[in-house]
């Protein structure tokens, strides 16, 4: 599989505290992306990245801010947590045209 | 934006059967792919396919751009062909990926 990489792969955390999210890739992609999946939602973008330093907001990007500061990193913050950002968290990342797309193993975060 | 509408949402066969797995979308692309997401959750990339034909092992998909639709074909399903499949596409390279809603797949020893 593509060298991407998730962490925490699960995280429980309480309300009102600050999260953080790693997304890891060894493939040297331009692109990266962060998804949350929701029962009846599917997966929906939160932000995205199309290189260091460069990135952009998704449908689902309130409550949430992204850092890219190398090609091979891109974090996911959850300022204060809610319980509506209980989710399961993909990350994704995008090279060369006709690449396509590869996803990371997820995260699945809990806010109590 | 883009709509990306899969039918059926919900299949059950019975193992050795075969099925055909159809992704609707509204505007043209120049991306889609399909993802199988298996019951432990990890989202296994199936085929890139914005055009043509492509096969691999018992599965195969076929893109009609100009249509603007696409189909997954499972032959002879085992019980490991289970989970979810979606089908998704982008209209630029590096733009936003965008899921059809998936259809879950449910194959019976």
């Amino acid at each position: 599989d593509a060298g991407i990489t998730q962490s925490p792969r699960h995280k429980v955390t309480e309300t009102g505290t600050p999260v953080t999210l790693r997304c890891h890739q060894t493939e040297n992609h331009r692109y990266m992306y962060w998804y949350r999946q929701d029962p009846g939602h599917g997966l929906r973008l939160i932000h995205y990245s199309y290189g260091v330093k460069d990135t952009d907001k998704g449908e689902v990007s309130d409550g949430y801010s992204v850092s890219r500061s190398k090609t091979e990193d891109f974090l996911l913050t959850l300022e204060s947590a809610t319980s509506s950002q209980t989710s399961v968290y993909f990350c994704a990342i995008s090279g060369e045209p006709g690449s396509g797309y590869t996803f990371g193993s997820g995260t699945r975060l809990t806010v109590v | 934006g883009i709509q990306v509408e899969q039918s059926p949402p919900d299949l059950i066969l019975q193992e050795g059967a075969n099925s055909t797995l159809r992704c609707n979308f509204s505007d043209s692309v120049n991306n889609l792919q399909w993802f199988h997401q298996n019951p432990w959750g990890q989202l296994i990339n199936l085929f890139y396919i914005p055009s043509g034909t492509k096969q691999n092992g018992r599965l195969s998909a076929t893109t009609v751009a100009t249509e603007r639709y696409s189909l997954l074909y499972i032959s002879s399903s085992q019980t490991t062909d289970s989970g979810v499949y979606f089908c998704a596409v982008t209209q630029n390279q590096g733009g936003k990926l965008i899921f059809g809603q998936g259809t879950e797949l449910s194959v019976k020893p």
